[in-house]
């Protein structure tokens, strides 16, 4: 089956830029969303279709997709961005759809 | 915007089953899919499997095929989701969330989460 990996966690100091991964193979070919959970709620799409922000979704945060990686950005984090992230595939050989393993963002 | 609000908290035995329903509030369905997605108490989103209401066709995750089973009424824009085999595994807050897709796109997105349904399985 199709795995998407994540780092477990990545911390930042508040207004800088986070970075996060969701490596899979050959990931640039597949369409990757993103998603913010925070916690006692249910999670929030923050970029979709690799690099749109759907309506709400601040303009803090972009995305990007290629080879075997797809990256989630965070530009100057706010101490409201502290979340789960996860990232989403649709795996089309199997019909199935594909969570990462998820990135807990902490706001130093 | 349509809200999914899902039925109230279960307790099983392991062994048992369990269905947890979702109905559209505020809206319908429409064309769109509705999939099911659990997450056990401090761990990730697991995607179970999805149905689309139009025309009943439903996918399932591998790891639950002959396990779970989700169904939909689109007349009263309600879907339900049926886990059998109860183990303490499956103890986790289920969720029945709405795909979405934009206008060109071959694939969907999830961007209405329900209201969440906790499943505890405990003897």
């Amino acid at each position: 089956s199709y795995v998407l990996t994540q780092p477990p966690s990545v911390s930042v100091a508040p207004g800088q830029t986070a970075r996060l991964t969701c490596g899979g193979n050959n990931i640039g070919s597949k369409t990757v969303h993103w998603f913010q959970q925070k916690p006692g709620q249910a999670p929030v799409l923050v970029i979709y279709y690799d690099s749109d922000r759907p309506s709400g979704s601040p303009d803090r945060f972009s995305g990007s997709n290629s080879g075997n990686t797809a990256t989630l950005t965070i530009s100057r984090v706010e101490a409201g961005d502290e979340a789960d992230y996860f990232c989403q595939v649709w795996e089309s050989s199997s019909d199935e759809f594909v969570f990462g393993t998820g990135t807990k963002v902490t706001v130093l | 915007q349509v809200q999914l609000v899902q039925s109230g908290a279960e307790v099983k035995k392991p062994g048992s089953s369990v269905k947890v329903s979702c109905k559209a509030s505020g809206g319908t369905f429409n064309n769109s899919a509705l999939s099911w997605v659990r997450q056990a108490p401090g761990q990730g989103l697991e995607w179970m499997g999805r149905i689309v209401p139009l025309t009943d066709v439903t996918n399932y995750a591998q790891k639950f095929q002959g396990r779970v089973t989700i169904i939909a009424d689109k007349f009263t824009d309600t879907a339900h989701m049926e886990l059998s085999s109860l183990r303490s595994e499956d103890s986790a807050l289920y969720y029945c969330v709405r795909e979405g897709v934009r206008l060109g796109e071959l694939y969907t997105y999830m961007d209405v989460w329900g209201t969440g349904t906790t499943v505890t399985v405990s003897s």
